[in-house]
């Protein structure tokens, strides 16, 4: 099967500008996860979407970030505007999320560069 | 809350056996969780332990976990070079099913 597809793989802005990251989970995982791992870190959940709906969006910064699920397959995250600390590799990752046991399944990354 | 800690490096040669460690405190996981990260890479899933079982191995990883001290250990038989990556612990949480990790612990295997 077709594992997690992000795109771009990598990004470098300057702060205060706007970029947007796009994920496309396995085929039939109704489960999606946006993480952050900033360097030397291990992943932090943003956001966790059940189809199309939120389930956790509480480590989400809301005053910047952003993320839907539109039709409860891709996804896409936004940050406006930026900031140096956001400079981190932006991770997806999707289950089937009907049982207790539901493997994340992760994606390459995006890695983002603010300067 | 939820903390998961790892050690941050461990270094082993070659043909050796590495165990790699892992400490959480969420007492309601139900299952947890290895994957192995390599450079500029997402994150592999290895393995996984039901949280009623004390002990599970696949070919050369075995994971043990002692659910009262609340540590889990990844040991790898045999290491070999294509091991050396970034190995994260996470547990799960039983409601919401999102994974909590650790900081990782660098695994370096000298030839």
């Amino acid at each position: 099967e077709a594992g997690v597809a992000q795109s771009p793989r990598y990004k470098i802005i300057e702060k205060r500008q706007s970029v947007a990251f796009w994920c496309n989970p396995i085929s039939g995982h109704a489960t999606l996860y946006w993480y952050q791992q900033i360097l030397g870190q291990g992943p932090k959940l943003l956001i966790q979407f059940q189809n199309n709906g939120v389930v956790d969006d509480s480590q989400l910064p809301k005053d910047r970030f952003s993320a839907e699920r539109l039709k409860g397959v891709d996804s896409t995250l936004k940050i406006q505007p930026a900031k140096l600390e956001d400079s981190a590799v932006y991770l997806c990752a999707s289950s089937l999320g009907d049982r207790d046991n539901s493997p994340l399944h992760f994606g390459n990354g995006t890695r983002l560069t603010v300067t | 809350g939820e903390d998961v800690e790892q050690s941050l490096f461990l270094s082993v040669r070659e043909g050796d056996s590495s165990v790699i460690n892992c400490t959480y405190t969420d007492s309601s996981s139900t299952y947890l969780y290895w994957y192995k990260q390599e450079p500029g890479a997402g994150l592999q899933l290895l393995t996984y332990i039901f949280s009623n079982m004390d002990m599970k191995q696949d070919q050369r990883l075995t994971v043990l976990l002692n659910k009262k001290d609340k540590h889990l250990s990844l040991r790898i038989a045999d290491t070999q070079t294509g091991d050396s990556a970034i190995y994260f612990c996470a547990e799960q949480d039983t409601g919401r099913r999102a994974l909590t990790f650790g900081s990782g612990t660098r695994l370096q295997v000298q030839p």
